[in-house]
């Protein structure tokens, strides 16, 4: 089945420790997004990514990371300069930039809580 | 950044009943999306709409692209417990990095 994957669902960082979580897509999506969701809230965008090893940032981006590599691949590190990063962290793709290409997917979503 | 006002921000309605939610925006967007989330999941997307005037159903539900481009509404007729969750509204514009989305409108339906 096509879909977005994310992994893991429930990860615990420490103090001073970066994380990385993943998003891998079989969509054939030229453009994949970082989201952060805060309990009660809309989704701010983190980083996104048009096309292979091209990133840009979004509003939220500081104390992140990423890298597009692949196509169907959009890992997010959570560094250690991000100093508020318990939350609900979703992935998206989207076709392309027109018509239906407009159209957002979600992964499942990540939960990252600092211990 | 940019937010869209989504209302009403909660409902509480009876089963069978119908609910209608709005998202506004003083931008003009290309696409509007309607999405529900459940807790602890990714939002899943209910109805795409990508012209204005647009009106599209998708079972009992029905949404509306605003014809000034900067609103639509997602109604749901006749409510079924499993309605229950979290609504959002998003708009795209014509820069394919940005989306804007409202809070969500969370939906009880009591039996």
């Amino acid at each position: 089945d096509g879909g977005i994957t994310q992994s893991p669902k429930y990860l615990f960082r420490k103090e001073g420790q970066n994380v990385t979580l993943s998003c891998e897509q079989n969509l054939n999506h030229d453009a994949m997004y970082w989201y952060r969701q805060d309990p009660g809230q809309g989704l701010r965008l983190i980083y996104y990514s048009q096309i292979v090893n091209d990133f840009q940032k979004g509003d939220i981006a500081e104390g992140y990371s990423v890298s597009r590599e692949k196509k169907e691949s959009f890992p997010l590190t959570v560094t250690s300069a991000q100093k508020n990063p318990t939350a609900f962290y979703l992935c998206a793709s989207t076709p392309g930039t027109a018509g239906s290409g407009n159209t957002i997917y979600f992964g499942e979503g990540s939960w990252l809580t600092v211990v | 950044g940019q937010q869209l006002n989504q209302s009403p921000q909660s409902m509480f309605i009876q089963e069978g009943e119908d609910a209608s939610m709005n998202c506004t925006s003083s931008s003009i967007f290309n696409t509007w999306l309607w999405y529900k989330q459940d807790p602890g999941e990714g939002p899943v997307l209910l109805i795409a709409l990508y012209k204005a005037g647009e009106l599209t159903s998708n079972g009992r539900l029905t949404a509306q692209f605003g014809i000034t481009r900067k609103d639509s509404f997602l109604n749901i007729s006749a409510s079924i417990p499993s309605d229950v969750g979290i609504y959002f509204c998003a708009g795209r514009g014509t820069n394919a990095g940005k989306s804007t989305f409202g809070d969500g409108t969370t939906l009880t339906v009591k039996p």
